[in-house]
C-alpha cells in the first residue's frame, strides 16, 4: 500500500484478554517504531525495529507488552492480560532510513479501549 | 528532564482568520524540531522539520519559526480553513532516532465557519 497501515482501527477488549495489534509498514522500509499515545497527550516511544532485530524496546510499560517482526516487514504489538490504563492508540511509524526518524510516516492508529 | 510545552492548550477560530501556536522546549541536545498536524483518528503527518541552523520554514499556509536560543518554536497558519481543524504537535529530538523524540502535548485548533 502507499502508507503504514494498522489493525484493527478499533479494539475492545475485556480486562485479562490479551491482544495483538498489527501493522503494515511501507514496503522497504527499514525502520519500524511503535508508540503509545494517551488521550490529549503526545505519542510515547515504546519499542524500535530495524528489520527483524528489535533494538530497542526501553519503552515498553511493562513485561505484559511484547513486540515481534520476524520477517522485517509486518510487526505486530502484543499486550498481554490488558489492564484499563492500557487504553490509549497505539500508533505504528516506519522510515526507509536504519535508525533514523526523519522521514518516518505514522499509520492511522489502533484505539484499544479495555473495558 | 527533556519536555516540550506547547500553548495554547486549545484555540477556536474563524475560517479565514490567522493564528499561532507556540512551543517550548527543554530538550538538551538538539537536533530538530518538527511540527505535525493530527487529525481525529488518524496519525501525525509532518509539516515541517527544523535544524539548529533554520529560523523559518515554510508549507503551504504553515509557517514555522525557531529560536534555538529561547528554545522556542511557533507555527503560524495563515487564512485557515476549516479543514485546519485538528491537533498541532510539536515534537523535538535529541538526535535523528525514533527513541530521542520528546513530543508536545498538542494544541486542539477548531476553525469555525
Amino acid at each position: 500500500g502507499a502508507g503504514v497501515s494498522q489493525s484493527p482501527r478499533y479494539k475492545v477488549a475485556k480486562r485479562g484478554q490479551d491482544v495483538a495489534l498489527r501493522c503494515d509498514p511501507i514496503s522497504g522500509h527499514v525502520s519500524l517504531f511503535w508508540y503509545q499515545q494517551a488521550l490529549g497527550q503526545g505519542p510515547e516511544f515504546l519499542t524500535y525495529f530495524q528489520n527483524e532485530a528489535q533494538l530497542d524496546k526501553s519503552g515498553l510499560p511493562s513485561d505484559r507488552f511484547f513486540a515481534e517482526r520476524p520477517e522485517g516487514s509486518v510487526s505486530t504489538l502484543k499486550i498481554q492480560r490488558t489492564q484499563q490504563e492500557d487504553s490509549a492508540v497505539y500508533l505504528c511509524a516506519s522510515s526507509p532510513l536504519p535508525g533514523r526518524f526523519i522521514e518516518a510516516f505514522f499509520g492511522q492508529g489502533t484505539r484499544l479501549t479495555v473495558v | 528532564k527533556n519536555q516540550v510545552e506547547q500553548s495554547p492548550q486549545s484555540l477556536i477560530i474563524l475560517e479565514g482568520k490567522n493564528c499561532t501556536l507556540q512551543c517550548n522546549y527543554t530538550v538538551s541536545p538538539f537536533s530538530n524540531l518538527r511540527w505535525y498536524k493530527q487529525d481525529t483518528g488518524r496519525g501525525p503527518v509532518s509539516l515541517t522539520i527544523m535544524t539548529f541552523s533554520e529560523n523559518t520554514k515554510s508549507n503551504g499556509r504553515y509557517t514555522a519559526t525557531l529560536d534555538a536560543d529561547t528554545k522556542q518554536s511557533s507555527l503560524h497558519i495563515t487564512a485557515s480553513q476549516l479543514s485546519d481543524s485538528a491537533s498541532y504537535i510539536c515534537v523535538v529530538s535529541a538526535d535523528n532516532a525514533g527513541n530521542m523524540l520528546t513530543f508536545g502535548g498538542g494544541t486542539r485548533l477548531m476553525v469555525k465557519p
